[in-house]
């Protein structure tokens, strides 16, 4: 089973600044990665897949990269909205399961 | 637009066993996988399988076998979660989700809260 690792786990940022989160696959899962964002009480919510292809209706503000083993989300200029936890999920073996990594909570600083 | 919409809260006491519905619409549902999602209460999502909506075979996580049961009626385009001798440690919310064009959930339902407690 392919284990996703996200850090940090939990990330303090101003609004307005920067946030960049990370993920990391045990093994390559090539370009097959999603990150879904998820707030208190709601389903988490496709925002990328493919690694770097914004779902519809998602801002560019957001934005996704890398390729094999690791990823990164970044949000570049954070919105009072965006704060909520972020997964990542690796879509890419045959058989699956296809895993989800444990979350960064980004948190208003 | 694509809406699944699931049905509502259940409290079952351990032993018991529970059926999750999920009602797709905006699509054929043939043409697309539907999974489905676990979340236990403060953790991360965990993928439990999925269910061919066009021949209604179900490949389940490892996990998720034996008292976990996927199904269909297609002629009303909804998907079913079962869940057979619960236990305790079955209280989570339960996602169905659509796949998009590759193994990713492009679109989720609500979610359904199973309880499970004497």
């Amino acid at each position: 089973e392919i284990v996703m690792t996200q850090s940090p786990a939990t990330l303090s940022v101003s609004p307005g600044e920067r946030a960049t989160l990370s993920c990391r696959a045990s093994q390559s899962v090539d370009t097959n990665l999603a990150w879904y964002q998820q707030k208190p009480g709601q389903a988490p919510g496709l925002l990328i897949y493919g690694a770097s292809t914004r779902a519809t209706g998602i801002p560019a503000r957001f934005s996704g990269g890398g390729s094999g083993t690791e990823f990164t989300l970044t949000i570049s200029s954070l919105q009072s909205e965006d704060f909520a936890i972020y997964y990542c999920q690796q879509y890419n073996k045959w058989p699956p399961p296809y895993t989800f990594g444990q979350g960064t909570k980004l948190e208003i600083k | 637009q694509v809406q699944l919409v699931q049905s509502g809260s259940v409290l079952k006491e351990p032993g018991a066993s529970v059926r999750i519905s999920c009602k797709a619409s905006g699509y054929t549902f043939t043409s697309y996988a539907m999974s489905w999602v676990r979340q236990a209460p403060g953790q991360g999502p965990e993928w439990m399988g999925w269910i061919n909506t066009n021949i209604g075979n179900p490949t389940y996580a490892q996990d998720f076998t034996g008292r976990f049961l996927f199904s269909l009626d297609k002629s009303a385009s909804t998907s079913y979660l079962q869940i057979n001798s619960l236990k305790a440690e079955d209280t989570a919310v339960y996602y169905c989700a659509r796949v998009g064009s590759g193994w990713y959930m492009a679109y989720w339902g609500q979610g359904t809260l199973v309880t499970v407690s004497s």
